[in-house]
């Protein structure tokens, strides 16, 4: 089996701008959340998406904003990007209590 | 507030040898704990496993222990091989919340050949 795919592997944004990120799960798995991980605050749970409902939420911002379609890719999107937002943003899909993520996107806001 | 904890940020191990990472959490709702190791530029890579229900879980060159009255659960490696040398995370989450992972800051190990 494939593994989970996020796309694409590296971003460059400015401040003020938005951005959407991929996320395709391993076949089977209807469960996809979303992780940032930044030097200072290590790897935080941003949410989860089910059956395209969100299922579970973490401590961000409204400007982070997520869905999951049929087929359950997800994508996230962040609006209004400030610096802070630099990361890499990992995307995860589920099966039995197990995680499996993708190498995960490198966003840099500059 | 840091439910998770790594305690330990660098962890040093001859190769052949016994490696143990541990981890602390604060919260007693977790009932699943998973173990990951992370290389640069790529994904956290599951490794293992355990339910609050049990006390030790083994796969290989891996087992995991947890010591639920002391919130407490460690990974150990036998015997290391450099390859193993990598970031190791512990995460944890409640079941019943789905699959929110509270994750520690992570462990660097450097197994020296």
């Amino acid at each position: 089996k494939a593994g989970v795919t996020q796309t694409p592997r590296y971003l460059i944004k400015t401040r003020g701008q938005q951005v959407t990120l991929s996320c395709s799960p391993i076949s089977g798995h209807r469960s996809v959340s979303w992780y940032q991980q930044t030097p200072g605050q290590g790897l935080q749970f941003l949410f989860e998406y089910f059956s395209e409902t969100q299922r579970n939420k973490g401590n961000f911002p409204g400007r982070f904003s997520g869905r999951q379609f049929s087929n359950s890719r997800s994508e996230m999107n962040v609006s209004t990007l400030e610096l802070g937002d630099s990361a890499l943003y990992l995307c995860a899909s589920s099966y039995k209590n197990i995680q499996y993520f993708g190498a995960g996107t490198r966003l840099s806001v500059l | 507030d840091q439910q998770v904890k790594q305690n330990s940020p660098s962890l040093s191990v001859q190769e052949g040898r016994i490696s143990i990472l541990n981890c602390d959490y604060t919260n007693s709702m977790f009932d699943y704990f998973l173990w990951y190791k992370k290389y640069p530029a790529e994904g956290p890579t599951f490794l293992i496993s355990i339910s609050s229900i049990k006390d030790k879980n083994e796969d290989g060159r891996f087992t995991v222990f947890l010591n639920k009255s002391a919130k407490h659960l460690s990974l150990h490696i036998v015997p290391s091989q450099p390859g193993d040398s990598a970031v190791y995370f512990c995460a944890a989450s409640v079941q019943e919340y789905g699959n929110k992972l509270v994750f520690g800051a992570g462990t660097i190990l450097r197994v020296k050949s």
